[in-house]
């Protein structure tokens, strides 16, 4: 079936580092490749998204590039703030074919925490 | 604009109990969906909805059901719960599937003890 698996967590730095969440797929289609980002006690929001092989999503100073062939989309940002602490979510859903098409499915989530 | 509204909150019940989670959303979406979130699982789709009147399962579905009545809410219903459903839902709304964004509520933590 269709997976998404995350490194991981927590992952704890220091303001200013550079960020890297690693995130694999398998997918039995084609899949758009998303990552949302929920802030302490709030619902996800999307963070950025790659609908096709070598696009890059990028917002806020993060950025994430759909590589087919390696399946994977890992999220950078170049300089954490401590605002960036939360969970980070990557998820894909089929844009044709598979049981999963349409629906996000979600990798299990990495917690961030950046001290300053 | 509200976006995506879920009530309530927060809910203890007590095994056995029955409840119904509430999901409006104003942005006059045709699709939404409903997910609980655990610990190291991420979220995981219970059930979802194509449009006014339509209910579909989706990867957890036993133990819930839902209801569309109107289009802009999507209703959550456990029927007599079980500790195994503490968990935190989620609803969620988008103008299509597939590689459209989807809009998060804040979520309803319920416990069940």
């Amino acid at each position: 079936g269709d997976s998404v698996t995350q490194m991981e967590g927590p992952v704890t730095l220091s303001e200013e580092a550079f960020l890297t969440i690693n995130c694999t797929y398998t997918a039995t289609g084609y899949p758009s490749l998303f990552w949302y980002v929920q802030y302490p006690g709030e619902g996800l929001q999307l963070l950025l998204k790659a609908t096709k092989a070598d696009d890059k999503g990028s917002n806020k100073g993060f950025e994430a590039t759909y590589r087919k062939e390696t399946t994977s989309f890992h999220l950078e940002k170049g300089s954490v703030q401590v605002s960036d602490s939360a969970v980070y979510f990557c998820a894909l859903s089929l844009n044709a074919g598979g049981t999963s098409y349409g629906k996000l499915t979600f990798g299990q989530g990495t917690i961030l925490t950046v001290h300053p | 604009n509200a976006g995506v509204t879920q009530t309530p909150k927060f809910r203890v019940l007590k095994t056995g109990q029955s409840m119904t989670l509430l999901c409006a959303q104003d942005m006059n979406h045709e699709y939404m969906y409903w997910y609980r979130q655990d610990p190291g699982m991420g979220l995981r789709l219970i059930h979802y909805s194509v449009g006014e009147g339509t209910t579909a399962k989706g990867e957890v579905p036993d133990g819930y059901n839902v209801s569309r009545l109107k289009k802009q809410n999507f209703l959550l219903g456990l029927e007599s719960a079980a500790p195994s459903q503490t968990s935190v839902y989620f609803c969620a709304s988008s103008y299509r599937m597939g590689v459209y964004e989807q809009y998060f509520g804040p979520g309803t933590r319920l416990t069940v003890t």
